[in-house]
């Protein structure tokens, strides 16, 4: 067990739809990343945050947001869903944002698996 | 941007055997983590080694060490005495440090090495 939470585990929603996925990171850690798995795309870097910013993009959609709350928990939001979007969602932490303040290293989540249908 | 590559899409090796997974790596960057993770059939990543690109010295976990060619820009895994428990998609990860004068990114993974025990 990493110490990262996910919830929920699987999602079951149709095209067009709005969900929300949430996450909350290790405890101690400051930085939360948002990553998806598809057979098509491999893994790939959405979105992270540190200390409720954000910190950097990687390969995220218009469709899709995410936010860090005060108590350090993250929600990625994802609108008009597409068959496409059908994923593992999976959420990482980490103590430090690659600044040399803490270990950089992400610790993942057990995913949600979302299924558009 | 950086770029990530396994060249082996799936291996299979006795148990108790020694199996290398290769990767390379494509980076104009001087500091940065590289990191091996394995994802077995329940899906979760699991962290199986770290190394840091100035450290000359390979790091070292239990039965899983590294060779680190920072010139080749090469980090392949070695898992000696191999367990049925290690059966898993690995995947190997680049991630850029800040300090080095770029922004700050998540992970690069390569497209994963199916790796299969058998007994």
């Amino acid at each position: 067990d990493s110490g990262v939470t996910q919830t929920p585990k699987h999602l079951i929603t149709a095209t067009g739809q709005r969900v929300t996925l949430r996450c909350s990171p290790r405890s101690g850690d400051l930085s939360v990343y948002w990553y998806q798995q598809s057979l098509d795309q491999g893994l790939q870097f959405l979105i992270q945050y540190y200390n409720g910013e954000e910190r950097a993009k990687g390969n995220i959609l218009e469709r899709f947001s995410a936010q860090q709350f005060p108590d350090l928990h993250s929600e990625l939001n994802l609108s008009s869903l597409e068959l496409g979007d059908s994923a593992l969602y999976f959420c990482a932490s980490s103590e430090g944002d690659y600044r040399g303040r803490g270990t950089d290293t992400q610790y993942f989540g057990p995913g949600t698996r979302l299924t558009v249908l | 941007a950086q770029t990530v590559t396994q060249s082996q899409p799936e291996m299979s090796v006795q148990e108790a055997e020694t199996v290398t997974l290769s990767c390379t790596y494509d980076t104009s960057e001087n500091n940065y983590y590289l990191f091996w993770y394995k994802q077995p059939p329940s899906r979760q990543m699991i962290l199986v080694i770290r190394q840091e690109a100035y450290k000359q010295q390979n790091a070292t976990e239990n039965r899983f060490s590294v060779n680190f060619q920072k010139a080749a820009k090469s980090f392949s895994l070695k898992i000696s005495d191999s367990q049925l428990g290690d059966t898993a998609m690995y995947f190997c990860a680049f991630m850029k440090l800040l300090y080095s004068g770029g922004g700050a990114d998540g992970l690069t993974f390569g497209k994963g090495t199916h790796l299969i025990i058998q007994p």
